[in-house]
Order: structure tokens, then sequence, then C-alpha cells
């Protein structure tokens, strides 16, 4: 698998929704591709908010949202609070490898 | 709640060897994948190594094949990562995560710092 593919950042305001991609997505015949997303605060550890593409681990508020198109995985995050200004990462994992995207900075207006 | 705490990491000269540590608790260890992701101060996270329930099939990144060895010991609920001929570039955060079976890495430790430096 090639490089995952984040922006480097994207900025929202208060309420509103925001979705980041992440290209390169592609399918091998006969493997299993997961696709994950997390959420890194300056100085902690990473955190799971969406794994299988679509689902949320239990605590993770429905304002998360994962989805997929194609070779791209989006994440949504609507209503947005100060408290998602954070970095976040997509994840491809497969049977040979397991790859992270850039990561994307999301600033919070 | 279960917790994953790393230890072991430190400031190493190039070429020399680090072995870090990750102690599970409140959670049978035996059972899960797990797995080893580094980042870089300032930088993106990178998988290093997975190892499966019983250690006997382990996989590496092509960045540290040959230089890494991941281990387990389930009877003290621990996970290691053995680093050897250690580079500048391995500078960064060592977490531990736990394979959520699922293809994602759904829990941390708080993470190790190895500085690679002369």
């Amino acid at each position: 698998h090639s490089a995952l593919t984040q922006p480097a950042s994207v900025s929202g305001s208060l309420g509103q929704s925001i979705t980041i991609s992440c290209n390169g997505i592609n399918s091998d015949v006969g493997d299993y591709n997961y696709v994950s997303w997390y959420q890194q605060y300056p100085g902690k550890a990473p955190k799971l908010i969406i794994y299988d593409v679509t689902h949320r681990p239990s605590g993770v508020s429905n304002r998360f949202s994962g989805s997929k198109s194609g070779n791209t995985a989006s994440l949504t995050i609507s209503g947005l609070q100060t408290e998602d200004e954070a970095d976040y990462y997509c994840s491809l994992y497969t049977s040979t490898n397991k790859i992270f995207g850039g990561g994307t900075k999301l600033t919070v207006l | 709640q279960f917790q994953l705490v790393e230890s072991g990491g430190g400031v190493v000269q190039p070429g020399r060897s680090l072995r870090l540590s990750c102690a599970a608790s409140d959670f049978s260890f035996k059972y899960y994948v797990m797995h080893w992701v580094r980042q870089a101060p300032g930088k993106g996270l990178e998988w290093v190594a997975v190892t499966t329930y019983d250690g006997a099939k382990n996989y590496y990144a092509d960045s540290v094949k040959g230089r890494f060895t991941i281990s387990r010991d389930n009877s003290k609920n621990t996970l290691y990562l053995q680093m050897k001929s250690l580079r500048p570039e391995d500078t960064a955060f060592y977490y531990c995560a736990r394979d959520s079976g699922a293809g994602a890495f759904e829990s941390w430790g708080q993470g190790t710092l190895v500085t690679v430096s002369s």
C-alpha cells in the first residue's frame, strides 16, 4: 500500500461541521482492509475514535462519524466544540501492513 | 480500567541497544494481539511491530526489520521491544497499543521517549 494522504490542517467554527479526508485506501483482492481514526492532543497518546470505517467505540461522541468512498476515507465532526481541537490520524490496517496518514491539525475558530 | 504502561526509554548513542517494556494490567493480556507504534517529536504516527497472542508470529515495519525484536511474556503481562543498532531517526515516543481484533489500535499507553544521539 502507498502512503495515506491527509490535509495538513483544517479549521471550522464552533457548531459547524468539518470533514477530514484520507486518500490512498486501496483494496487488495483477498486481503482485509480496516480503516480507523485517532484523535491526539498535544503531549498525549492517540485515542481511537472510529474503527472499521464507520464504527464508534463506546464512549466516543456521536458527533464523530466515518465513511469511505472508493479510495478515500473521511472523518466528519459535527457541531464542532473547542475540545475537538486536536490532531487526527487515519490508519489502514491490512494483513501485511499497518500505515497511518500524515495527520491533520484541526483548529476550532 | 485497564492500563498499558511503557518504560525503558532514555538517551542512547547511535549503534547501541535499548529494551522497552510495556506492562499491562486489569485485562487478559494473553488473549490480545499487541503492537508498538512510534512518533518522532512533532511528527506523525508510524507503526513499528506486532506480535500475536502467543508471540509465535511477529511482523515489522521495513524501517526496523532486522534491528528490532518484539516479544511478550504472558506470565508477566508484559510486552517488549528490543532495539539494536539504533539510529538518530529512531528517536521517537514509543507507544504500546492493544489490538481491537477489528483492525484498530484500541488502547494506548502513555508512551516512552527514546532519544538516539551522540
